[in-house]
């Protein structure tokens, strides 16, 4: 049964680096595609970017300025950076896997394995 | 980037009746990468249906989705106390991936 457990800091001041890092036990990073994603009462549920085994990323244009996501193979572990948050940054973040289901002619996409969440709070 | 909206925003029914969900898509969204999840509070994100119709492992049949294009339902067949929750509607054909604001479903 593959999990993700997910860390990082709670509070944090403005232009501090939100660092989040989520690990991946019961399965393999090989062949998935892992995101960080957000949840605020303003903004509902946000995308952050995503990473592969290898470490291709694709990252939310909106966000893509500050944020790193990185992954240590040899620990299954991927994680976020933040950088300069402000209040705005303030939500849940969740760590995901996301899976491809090749069934040609079709390919089925979707985060079928969630972290829990981690609330991070920005504020002076 | 493609914004999802989601109606109605709240929709109150009882245990047992029918629920359908709408989620409107601001392009043409492959059917194949239309996913619809659960909510409940304090909980992360339960992936009931992929490819806009297909029922997720362990996703009770009650549960079914259709649409294509730009336009998507959920339906709850006969509403159990368990059903009662937000559900979002996502999208993966287009970077950012995004999601609709959600429906809350309660009794």
């Amino acid at each position: 049964q593959v999990q993700l457990q997910q860390w990082g800091a709670g509070l944090l001041k403005p232009s501090d680096t939100l660092s989040l890092t989520c690990a991946v036990s019961g399965g393999s990073l090989n062949d998935f595609f892992w995101s960080f994603l957000r949840q605020s009462p303003g903004k509902g549920l946000e995308w952050i970017g995503e990473i592969t085994q290898s470490g291709s990323t694709n990252y939310n244009p909106s966000l893509e300025s500050r944020v790193t996501i990185s992954v240590d193979t040899s620990k299954s572990q991927f994680s976020l950076k933040v950088r300069s948050v402000t209040a705005a940054d303030t939500a849940v973040y969740f760590c995901a896997r996301g899976t491809t289901v090749v069934v040609p002619p079709y390919d089925y996409w979707y985060f079928d394995i969630w972290g829990r969440d981690s609330l991070v709070t920005v504020s002076s | 980037e493609i914004v999802l909206t989601q109606s109605p925003g709240t929709l109150s029914l009882s245990s047992g009746e029918r629920a359908t969900l709408s989620c409107r898509a601001s392009q043409i969204v492959s059917s194949s990468y239309l996913v619809w999840y659960q909510q409940k509070s304090g909980q992360a994100p339960r992936l009931l249906i992929y490819g806009a119709s297909n029922r997720a492992t362990g996703i009770p049949d009650r549960f079914s989705g259709s649409g294509s294009g730009t336009d998507f339902t959920l339906t709850i067949s006969r509403l159990e106390a368990e059903d009662f929750a937000v559900y979002y509607c996502q999208q993966f054909g287009s970077s950012p991936y995004t999601f609709g604001q959600g429906t809350k479903l309660e009794i």
